[in-house]
């Protein structure tokens, strides 16, 4: 079976500190990935995507940038952290026979002060 | 005009209540519709998936879509306790051939369920 592994779980960084968030699919070849954060009150943001190694589409214009150095891992980054990064960042994962279905990784809760 | 709408709640039943949730929509191209559920502090679980219009039963779930409307929901029978989590409803309009299976999703919807 499937599963997609986030860490760290939670992190507290100061203003203006580099950022790096990790994620790792186990039990499938060639996914599409996905980053979003979720704030609270505002849905899920999809802020990037990939459908293979080394492809990154993003969504949203911003200081966070995303890299799939391997065919299941997915990190993304920062530079400089802003207060407004703050949030709930989530990546999932999708096949390529159902690539409508999206699955949820436990998630890596970004507090920026 | 979000592309997707739900109330965000909150929702507040007694337990072994239906509960009906609810997503509006307003691109008539999405074809696929699924619902999440999201326990504090998790990330979103994969609950129900339906194509296209009609009904989807699993267990106390049922998933219902009406294209014509373009409105979907969520009921579930005999809640739980268990069942207190937010609801995120999710829309795509794929195409065959496309390399991306793009969800739109709604803000979600809180729910209590209370003994």
């Amino acid at each position: 079976s499937q599963t997609i592994h986030q860490w760290p779980a939670t992190l507290v960084q100061p203003v203006g500190s580099p950022l790096s968030l990790e994620c790792t699919v186990e039990g499938t070849s060639n996914p599409n990935l996905y980053w979003y954060r979720q704030a609270a009150g505002r849905g899920l943001q999809l802020l990037f995507y990939s459908v293979g190694i080394g492809q990154i589409s993003s969504e949203v214009p911003q200081n966070l940038s995303a890299s799939r150095p391997q065919d299941r891992q997915f990190i993304l980054s920062s530079k400089k952290l802003l207060l407004s990064d703050s949030g709930f960042y989530l990546c999932a994962w999708s096949s390529l026979a159902q690539q409508e279905t999206q699955y949820f990784g436990p998630g890596t809760r970004l507090l920026v002060l | 005009q979000k592309e997707v709408e739900q109330d965000p709640g909150p929702l507040s039943v007694p337990e072994g209540a239906i509960v009906s949730l609810n997503c509006t929509y307003s691109n008539s191209a999405f074809q696929y519709f699924m619902w999440y559920r999201q326990y504090s502090r998790k990330g979103p679980e994969l609950l129900m998936y339906t194509y296209s219009s009609g009904n989807k039963e699993d267990g106390r779930f049922t998933a219902q879509v009406d294209k014509s409307s373009k409105y979907i929901s969520l009921f579930i029978r005999d809640s739980q306790p268990s069942d207190s989590a937010t609801y995120l409803c999710a829309m795509s309009a794929r195409n065959r051939g496309s390399t991306l299976g793009r969800l739109y999703f709604g803000r979600g919807t809180q729910l209590t369920v209370w003994p």
